[in-house]
C-alpha cells in the first residue's frame, strides 16, 4: 500500500501526558498537512509543511502542539500536557504542488 | 468562522435514487473545490474536484455542479447503492497558498436497499 499512512490508529492518554503521531506520506509528496477533526464535523486544518519547512499554522494550533518533519519525509504531531479537549482524530494528508490532498487513516486520541 | 456551509446534514435516499448534497461558499479567493467521502473509522476519500473555470464535471456517478455567481456548489449521486452510505464533505482551497482544505460540517447519506 502506497498511501499515507499514520501511526499509532488509536491512542488513549491521561489528561496531562504528552503523546506523540506519526505520519508517512506518500512518497513523492512534498507537501504534508495536519488535520483535527472531532465528532460530526469536517476536517480542520492545523498545519502545513513543504518539504522541512513549516510554512502555516492554524490559531487552532496551540503552543502546546508542535509539528515536525525532519528531512522533508514522516512527520511528528506532539502533543504536551494533554487535555479532555483535544480528544479527536488527527489526519494526516499529503499532496504534490497540484493541490490534491490524500488523507492517511488517521489517529484517534481520545484524553482521559 | 465558517467559510463553507454544507446542507442537508443528513439525507435518506432508496437504492437507484439521485442524492444531491449543496454547498455555498463566502470567499471569492477559493478556487478548488474537491469532495471527499468518510466511511466510520477511515480518513476522507477524495472523490472528485472542480475548478470555477467550469459549470461541471463528471466522473462516473459523481458530478459536480458549480455555480461561480451565486457561490455555490453542489454533488450529484446518480443510481445512489448502499455502498455510498458515508459522510460526504465539499471543501475549498485558495491556489497559490498553502492549499489548505476548508470543510463543510459534512452529511450523512445513507441509501436504502
Amino acid at each position: 500500500d502506497t498511501g499515507v499512512s499514520q501511526d499509532p490508529r488509536h491512542k488513549i492518554t491521561k489528561r496531562g501526558q504528552n503523546v506523540t503521531f506519526r505520519c508517512d506520506p506518500i512518497s513523492e509528496h512534498n507537501r504534508l498537512y495536519w488535520y483535527r477533526q472531532t465528532l460530526g464535523q469536517g476536517p480542520e486544518f492545523l498545519t502545513y509543511f513543504q518539504n522541512e519547512a513549516q510554512l502555516e499554522k492554524s490559531r487552532l494550533l496551540s503552543n502546546r502542539f508542535s509539528a515536525e518533519r525532519p528531512k522533508g519525509s514522516f512527520s511528528t504531531l506532539e502533543i504536551q500536557r494533554t487535555e479532555q479537549g483535544d480528544s479527536a482524530m488527527y489526519l494526516c494528508a499529503s499532496s504534490t504542488a497540484k493541490g490534491e490532498q490524500y488523507f492517511g487513516p488517521g489517529t484517534r486520541l481520545t484524553v482521559t | 468562522q465558517q467559510q463553507v456551509k454544507q446542507s442537508p446534514q443528513s439525507l435518506i435516499v432508496q437504492k437507484g435514487g439521485i442524492s444531491i448534497i449543496n454547498c455555498a461558499y463566502e470567499n471569492t479567493a477559493f478556487d478548488y473545490f474537491p469532495w471527499y467521502q468518510q466511511f466510520p473509522g477511515k480518513g476522507p476519500a477524495l472523490l472528485i474536484a472542480i475548478r470555477p473555470d467550469v459549470s461541471e464535471k463528471k466522473e462516473g456517478r459523481f458530478t459536480i455542479s458549480f455555480n461561480k455567481s451565486a457561490k455555490q456548489f453542489s454533488l450529484h449521486i446518480m443510481d445512489s447503492q448502499p455502498g455510498d452510505s458515508a459522510t460526504y464533505f465539499c471543501a475549498a482551497s485558495i491556489s497559490g497558498s498553502a492549499r489548505q482544505l476548508t470543510f463543510g460540517s459534512g452529511t450523512q447519506l445513507t441509501v436504502l436497499p
